[in-house]
């Protein structure tokens, strides 16, 4: 089945540090690709999707290139921030039997220290 | 706005013990979810509803039950709870059927002893 690969983490950069996520999926067809964000004590927020091969999703500061060729969607930044500091999730929509079901990968805490 | 609400924020139950955990939005979403968080396992769908009046098994629906109560209200429910239901519950919504962007409530933590 579908399944989202992320890589391990903790991650923990200096403030102004480039930030590099890894994400590796397996779909059948041509699924929507996403980054959600979870900020302590509270739930995830969407922060980043593409629809479609070469497309990249932005949104404060993170960008994320879907790649078809590699089957990837890696989250960079080019200069965290403390407030940056949560779990990234990267996740696919399930697009078989129509259901719109999201698959999550298992999450890297990222740590920003000042 | 409200967005999606859930209740409680925290509960410790017993072995055997049953609850329902509650789920309410305001976007006049068409379907609603039901995930749990474990430690180095992601999310993972336990239950969702494509739309009012239908529900369908996720990837970990063993030991609950869901009622779609109108478009409003999607509850979760543990009829006997074990410590293996020890996790964090998140129910979220989405406007349409085919995966878009989900609208995530704050989580319940629920503790088995």
């Amino acid at each position: 089945g579908d399944s989202v690969t992320q890589m391990e983490g903790p991650v923990t950069l200096s403030e102004e540090a480039f930030l590099t996520i890894n994400c590796t999926y397996t779909a059948t067809g041509y699924p929507s690709l996403f980054w959600y964000v979870q900020y302590p004590g509270e739930g995830l927020q969407l922060l980043l999707k593409a629809t479609k091969a070469d497309d990249k999703g932005s949104n404060k500061g993170f960008e994320a290139t879907y790649r078809k060729e590699t089957t990837s969607f890696h989250l960079e930044k080019g200069s965290v921030q403390v407030s940056d500091s949560a779990v990234y999730f990267c996740a696919l929509s399930d697009r078989s039997g129509n259901t719109g079901k999201l698959i999550f990968g298992q999450g890297t805490t990222l740590q920003v220290k000042p | 706005n409200a967005g999606v609400t859930q209740t409680p924020k925290f509960q410790v139950l017993k072995t055997g013990q049953s609850m329902t955990l509650q789920c309410a939005q305001d976007m006049n979403h068409n379907s609603m979810y039901w995930y749990r968080q474990d430690p180095g396992m992601g999310l993972r769908l336990i239950y969702y509803s494509a739309s009012e009046g239908t529900t369908d098994k996720g990837e970990v629906p063993n030991g609950y039950n869901v009622s779609r109560l109108n478009k409003r209200e999607f509850s979760l429910r543990l009829e006997s709870a074990a410590p293996s239901q020890t996790s964090v519950y998140f129910c979220a919504s989405s406007l349409h059927r085919v995966g878009e962007k989900l609208f995530f409530g704050s989580g319940t933590q629920l503790s088995v002893l």
